[in-house]
């Protein structure tokens, strides 16, 4: 079975640091690329982030860029975003999810909650 | 940036009814153009991929059509588990943007 868990969501204050981990299982990760999406509560999904499968290619959303980096680690089947310098318009679920060829995203992990508050 | 805008942004039906969201998009992105479905407190679901195929073990009453900027998601025989809200997103081109979400209630 396809599993994506995010994990490391937290309370962080303004300027602080988070780090996001993805652990997938269940198909063979190295063979896809992956997105980070995110959900402020109560609003719609926005993207964040996107990473190919050997890590070639990477995108940023310009609402992160230069504060955010994506990464992954294909023998350890993980995904991560390293989020620096955040802000109050940060907190939200972050949703880590698998691209298909197509540019859908196919399987989400359940969410991780950042909350950005002092 | 692309911007896809949701019509209508609430729709309250009842059961067996059809449902029709449409998704335009600011510039032709073409086919790429994919549905998702949020329950509460759930992660989105795929539901529609390049605008009209269907995902694998969605029920076919959701279809998709569309190219180019307009594109519809329909449901056809709504039933009380589609109580949702629905979103597209394209693919076309960076930044992958969605669009704002139709919310379903079933009355």
């Amino acid at each position: 079975e396809v599993q994506l868990v995010e994990s490391g969501g937290g309370l962080v204050q303004p300027g602080g640091s988070l780090r996001l981990s993805c652990a997938a299982s269940g198909f063979t990760f190295s063979s896809y690329s992956m997105n980070w999406v995110r959900q402020a509560p109560g609003k719609g999904l926005e993207w964040v982030s996107y990473i190919s499968s050997s890590s070639s290619t990477i995108y940023y959303a310009d609402s992160v860029k230069g504060r955010f980096t994506i990464s992954r680690d294909n023998a350890k089947n993980s995904l991560y975003l390293q989020m620096n310098s955040l802000r109050d318009e940060d907190t939200a679920v972050y949703y880590c999810a698998r691209e298909r060829n197509s540019g859908s995203y196919d399987r989400w992990g359940q969410g991780t909650l950042v909350t950005v508050s002092s | 940036e692309i911007v896809l805008t949701q019509s209508p942004d609430f729709q309250s039906v009842t059961p067996k009814e059809k449902v029709t969201i449409t998704c335009r998009a600011s510039q032709s992105i073409g086919s790429s153009l994919h549905w998702y479905q949020q329950k509460p407190d759930q992660s989105p679901k795929l539901l529609i991929k390049y605008a009209s195929q269907s995902f694998s073990g969605v029920p076919s009453r959701f279809s998709g059509s569309g190219s180019g900027t307009d594109f519809t998601l329909t449901i056809n025989s709504l039933e009380a588990e589609d109580a949702a809200t629905y979103y597209c997103h394209q693919s076309s081109s960076l930044p992958f943007t969605f669009g704002p979400g139709t919310k379903v209630d079933i009355k």
